[in-house]
């Protein structure tokens, strides 16, 4: 079964300084997606980045961009020039691509990112 | 667009009643499924579906019911509430296997 792992329970950054969320996953698939999704105090689930692991290309959306490296099972998100309104739980996401298994999307237990004025 | 709705945002039960949580998408999406967000866990999936008349167990499916008579609707049924079930629901939906999943606001449950 796969398992989804994000290290750091809770992290803090500066106000426009960068910061890395790291998350490692276990697999023995080789076609799959990768997700980040943000839940600010809302409670809304937001989806920051999308990677889809036939592509050697690191994905990039603004400031968020990942460190993908699929031989280490490792799918890191940095968060360039940190805003206030980055300050949430991070929550790193795996989904199998494969035809014939079961559909089940697999969530590590989150970061917390605060902010720091 | 209304995309994931679900209701009610708030509830609480005493233990031993039953009651449903009611989810509707109108994207369209085939896969839809049930999550539970506790503290310090994450989201553990709770029961899913592919498709209308499909609906298969995650990883906490224990005391709960679900069924997909429509493509649209997603009901998970809590047949005998316990205060082990006190946690904050989320209803998610995506277009199909390969998409990310798009979340309902979630249902904050207290049993007591």
């Amino acid at each position: 079964a796969q398992t989804v792992t994000q290290s750091q329970p809770e992290m803090s950054v500066q106000e426009a300084e960068t910061v890395t969320l790291s998350c490692t996953y276990d697999t023995s698939e080789s076609d799959y997606y990768l997700f980040w999704y943000k839940q600010p105090p809302s409670r809304q689930m937001i989806l920051v980045i999308r990677q889809e692991a036939y592509k050697q290309q690191n994905a990039t959306e603004n400031r968020f961009s990942v460190n993908f490296q699929k031989a280490a099972k490792s799918f890191s998100l940095k968060i360039s020039d940190s805003q206030l309104g980055d300050a949430a739980m991070y929550f790193c996401a795996y989904r199998s691509a494969e035809m014939n298994r079961d559909d089940k999307i697999i969530f590590g237990k989150g970061t917390r990112l605060h902010i720091l004025p | 667009n209304a995309g994931v709705t679900q209701t009610p945002k708030f509830q609480v039960l005493k233990t031993g009643q039953s009651m449903t949580l009611q989810c509707a998408q109108d994207m369209n999406h085939e896969y839809m499924s049930w999550y539970r967000q506790d503290p310090g866990m994450g989201l553990r999936l709770i029961h899913y579906s592919v498709g209308a008349g499909i609906t298969d167990q995650g990883e906490v499916p224990n005391g709960y019911n679900v069924s997909r008579s429509t493509t649209e609707d997603f009901p998970l049924r809590l047949l005998s509430a316990a205060p082990s079930q006190t946690s904050v629901y989320f209803c998610a939906s995506s277009l199909t296997t390969h998409s990310p999943l798009h979340f309902g606001n979630g249902t904050r449950l207290t049993v007591t």
